[in-house]
């Protein structure tokens, strides 16, 4: 079964600074994708980025990139320029096919 | 909105009762599901249909019975539920075997008492 870990319930940044929330994975899959969602107090669970396990190019949304490593089967979300707005429950996920896995979550804080 | 819409949003229900949770979209999607989303723990996978037809039931207790009567609605009936069962629950949905991801929904928050 495939499994999602993000390792830091937790992290915190200062406004303006850059943060990198860590994913691992695990699959004997070789072709899957990959997503970073936001959950923030309004419930509604947002999608931020996502990456193809094909390509190698890691894929960027503004402020938002990933590091993708495929052999190390890790996932991580870098917010550049964090913003108050930015203060959510993160949640990596990995799906092949229909079956989408999610992490347990980190909450990540914004300090002004 | 994103399209994804959840009724009702909150619900409080007694053990012996019944209720049923509603999802519903109109983004042209085939695929539906239901999570259910716990403090501190992974998104559990209950439920996926696939063209109206259940194609997976992670081993969900029996108290849980979805249903699907096309490709727009879901529901999620309950019955003589736990209190072990207050929880998120998350109506998603998405194109089969398309890579954009899931929509979902803003949830129901359910409380049993």
């Amino acid at each position: 079964a495939q499994t999602v870990t993000q390792s830091q319930p937790e992290m915190s940044v200062q406004e303006a600074e850059t943060v990198t929330l860590s994913c691992t994975y695990d699959t004997s899959e070789s072709d899957y994708y990959l997503f970073w969602y936001k959950q923030p107090p309004s419930r509604q669970m947002i999608l931020v980025i996502r990456q193809e396990a094909y390509k190698q190019q890691n894929a960027t949304e503004n402020r938002f990139s990933v590091n993708f490593q495929k052999a190390a089967k890790s996932f991580s979300l870098k917010i550049s320029d964090s913003q108050l707005g930015d203060a959510a429950m993160y949640f990596c996920a990995y799906r092949s096919g229909n079956d989408m896995r999610f992490g347990a979550g980190t909450r990540l804080t914004v300090k002004p | 909105e994103t399209g994804v819409t959840q009724t009702p949003r909150h619900l409080v229900m007694g053990m012996t009762n019944k209720k049923s949770l509603k999802c519903e979209q109109h983004l042209g999607h085939n695929a539906m599901y239901w999570y259910k989303q716990s403090a501190k723990k992974p998104l559990e996978l209950m439920f996926v249909y696939n063209f109206k037809e259940q194609t997976e039931n992670n081993s969900v207790p029996s108290r849980f019975s979805p249903e699907c009567p096309n490709s727009s609605h879901l529901f999620l009936h309950l019955h003589t539920l736990q209190p072990e069962d207050s929880a998120l629950y998350l109506c998603a949905s998405s194109l089969d075997r398309d890579s954009r991801g899931y929509t979902f929904g803003s949830g129901t928050r359910l409380t049993v008492v």
